[in-house]
């Protein structure tokens, strides 16, 4: 089992849709989590930090973190061509560790 | 403006020969890192650096190095060695405590004819 999982895609959505985005992990030390989007042929750039769980919304983004299920997602609302990314989460055990461990990323797609 | 860059872009290599990957950052970073991007698997570490002159091997350093002589600078010598090295370079930057996120260069896309 990967230490962190997350769905390929593609995911297709049309633009306005309310966009789901998730990852699994196994290991509990986990405790700051992290999204990037990455768009084709370019580095990753952070959208969301949060730290346990809980939720953090910044504009038409929301990170969830349920650490009792192992589980984070990230929801995009009103999403746009624009957010035709790869979305890749991360997370790490501890505030000083550099051991930051990535998911594989969703490729998403909305469509005009 | 603060930020990492990476160079070349592009860069095409003969098999058998070393090729080193330039990273610098302006943001006053401590830490620095080197991944490889291959579809479908996400980022692997290569190496990393916390400070000036020390650097630790990542989950895939075989047939790479690296050196820190400058908190600046972090260059990535693909070596013959390296079997497979055709792939997407990212190199990064963090604070090495407090909020440290990685902060990614635009990236560096290796090919081996």
């Amino acid at each position: 089992q990967k230490e962190v999982e997350q769905d390929p895609g593609p995911l297709s959505v049309p633009e306005g849709a309310i966009v789901s985005l998730n990852c699994t992990y196994s290991n509990s030390a986990f405790q700051y989590f992290m999204w990037y989007r990455q768009y084709s042929r370019k580095g990753p750039e952070l959208l969301m930090y949060t730290y346990s769980s809980g939720n953090k919304e910044d504009g038409r983004f929301t990170a969830q973190v349920d650490k009792s299920s192992k589980y984070i997602s990230l929801f995009i609302r009103d999403s746009q061509p624009s957010d035709s990314a790869t979305y890749l989460c991360a997370m790490k055990a501890d505030n000083y560790g550099q051991n930051f461990v990535f998911g594989p990323g969703t490729r998403l797609s909305v469509l005009p | 403006d603060g930020g990492i860059t990476q160079s070349p872009k592009y860069l095409f290599r003969k098999e058998g020969q070393n090729v080193t990957l330039s990273c610098e950052q302006n943001l006053n970073h401590d830490a620095m890192y080197w991944y490889r991007q291959d579809p479908g698997q996400g980022l692997r570490l290569i190496y990393y650096s916390q400070i000036v002159n020390d650097f630790q091997k990542g989950d895939i350093a075989e047939g790479y190095s690296v050196s820190r002589e400058k908190k600046e600078s972090f260059p990535l010598t693909v070596t013959s060695a390296q079997k497979n090295p055709t792939a997407f370079y990212l190199c990064a930057s963090s604070r090495r405590k407090g909020l440290n996120w990685q902060f990614f260069g635009p990236g560096t896309r290796l090919t081996v004819l």
